[in-house]
């Protein structure tokens, strides 16, 4: 596998659901990120991860909580989300953090809250 | 507030011709602007990159003009090919790792 992956491409959940969205990059990269993208809305950041280091939380709910056991590897947990959470979830990685690195993104994973 | 707007959210163009896709921006402080690309049921990807000390930079058939007095940036496809039909995002970002996306373009290019 090269790139940027991402498991699963969909899922659909209940409210009272936990379920876990998972991200594994394979270029060696450093700093990894969580993305959300609303329908008819910009992509917004959530989580910025730095050798293994949270270093961002964009004012996310508590009912999105990241990990990054490795520098290869981020999860998304979920528990108890709403409706309007349905969206497209994207990772990122880029070889730093600093300076002007574009990031390279997964497929994505959609989610449904129903 | 958006800081960074791409007013037309599709454009049409016939193949062989020229695709102009404009994007605004309001904070000053950008000085990094990157061009993305994205497929139905794929992630974005990078296509061209612009530092703000430039005002062009060419990839083959893409060419990304800035306009620092004017806070805009275009990126212009040469020709254009029916491959390139896609949503293209408009990026600005700085010296650190925040990138600030547009709500995109999406480009039909028509055989």
């Amino acid at each position: 596998e090269t790139g940027v992956t991402q498991t699963p491409r969909h899922l659909v959940m209940g409210m009272t659901n936990k379920k876990s969205l998972k991200c594994e990059q394979h270029l060696g990269h450093n700093a990894m990120y969580w993305y959300k993208q609303s329908a008819k809305k910009p992509l917004e950041l959530m989580f910025v991860y730095s050798l293994e280091e949270r270093v961002e939380n964009n004012s996310v709910p508590s009912r999105f909580s990241p990990e990054c056991p490795n520098s290869s590897h981020l999860f998304l947990h979920l528990h108890t989300l709403q409706p309007e959470d349905s969206a497209l979830y994207l990772c990122a990685s880029s070889p730093l953090l600093t300076g002007a690195y574009e990031q390279y993104f997964g497929p994505g994973t959609r989610l449904t809250v129903t | 507030d958006q800081q960074v707007k791409q007013n037309s959210p599709s454009l049409s163009v016939q193949e062989g011709r020229i695709s102009i896709l404009n994007c605004d921006y309001t904070n000053s402080m950008f000085d990094y602007f990157l061009w993305y690309k994205k497929y139905p049921a794929e992630g974005p990807t990078f296509l061209i990159s612009i530092s703000s000390i430039k005002d062009k930079n060419e990839d083959g058939r893409f060419t990304v003009f800035l306009n620092k007095s004017a806070k805009h940036l275009s990126l212009h496809i040469v020709p254009s090919q029916p491959g390139d039909s896609a949503v293209y995002f408009c990026v600005s970002g700085g010296s650190n790792y925040k990138l600030t996306f547009g709500k995109g373009t999406l480009l039909t290019v028509n055989p």
